[in-house]
């Protein structure tokens, strides 16, 4: 099992472009999250979802679409890049029914410059 | 709002020594997790913790989670170089809860065992 992997690994974009970040699980679980990690600020949940076709914003979702197409794919947008998204972004899946223990890809980092 | 506070925010010591790090909160959870997370990598689970007062061990480190199911400790033995990494607790929401309301993540602690 791969786990949960994410692509890309690095990006770096400017101002007002755009870009969808990949994440991908083959654990079969229904929740997933995409996160975002800055120095101090711990990890905030900017998406989730908790099952295919359904998404729900977390703590900061202004910025980002998602979508969930598929159970083991979940896509995190972003439609205008701005350098305020400048972070490392995390995905994780979990099973339903707790105790909900997430399981985390690689991250990517993004520079928006 | 929950929260999950987590201390020191920073911790330096030399190997051999014995160190706890925090997490606490005003609120109840069903379970806390504590996950490390090294330079470059996404944060691997630890350990969770499910019931008031229990403790589990991971041989060197000791995870306690309060009676009140509101504040959890990890304590690490004899820290090695290896130890070193980012510790996050987080917590599933009450029994309450629907069970689809997110984890709550602490902001971690970094540690640094110095050889």
């Amino acid at each position: 099992n791969a786990g949960v992997t994410q692509t890309p690994k690095f990006r770096v974009l400017k101002t007002g472009q755009s870009m969808t970040l990949l994440c991908a699980q083959d654990m079969n679980h229904e929740y997933m999250y995409w996160y975002r990690q800055d120095p101090g600020m711990g990890l905030r949940l900017i998406h989730y979802s908790v099952g295919e076709g359904t998404t729900a914003k977390g703590e900061v979702p202004d910025g980002y679409n998602v979508s969930r197409l598929k159970k083991q794919n979940f896509l995190l947008g972003l439609e205008s890049a701005a350098p305020s998204q400048t972070s490392v972004y995390f995905c994780a899946s979990t099973l339903a029914g707790g105790p909900y223990e997430q399981y985390f890809g690689p991250g990517t980092r993004l520079t928006v410059t | 709002t929950q929260l999950l506070e987590q201390s020191p925010q920073f911790l330096s010591i030399q190997e051999g020594e014995n160190l706890t790090v925090y997490c606490n909160s005003s609120s109840v959870f069903s379970s806390l997790q504590w996950y490390r997370q090294e330079p470059g990598e996404g944060p691997v689970l630890l350990v969770t913790v499910v019931t008031g007062g229990e403790v589990k061990k991971l041989k060197r480190l000791t995870f306690q989670f309060g009676d009140a199911r509101k504040d959890s400790s990890l304590h690490i033995t004899a820290a090695q170089p290896g130890d070193t990494g980012l510790y996050l607790c987080a917590g599933a929401a009450g029994m309450e809860d629907s069970g689809n309301t997110p984890l709550v993540f602490g902001k971690g602690t970094r540690l640094s065992v110095i050889a």
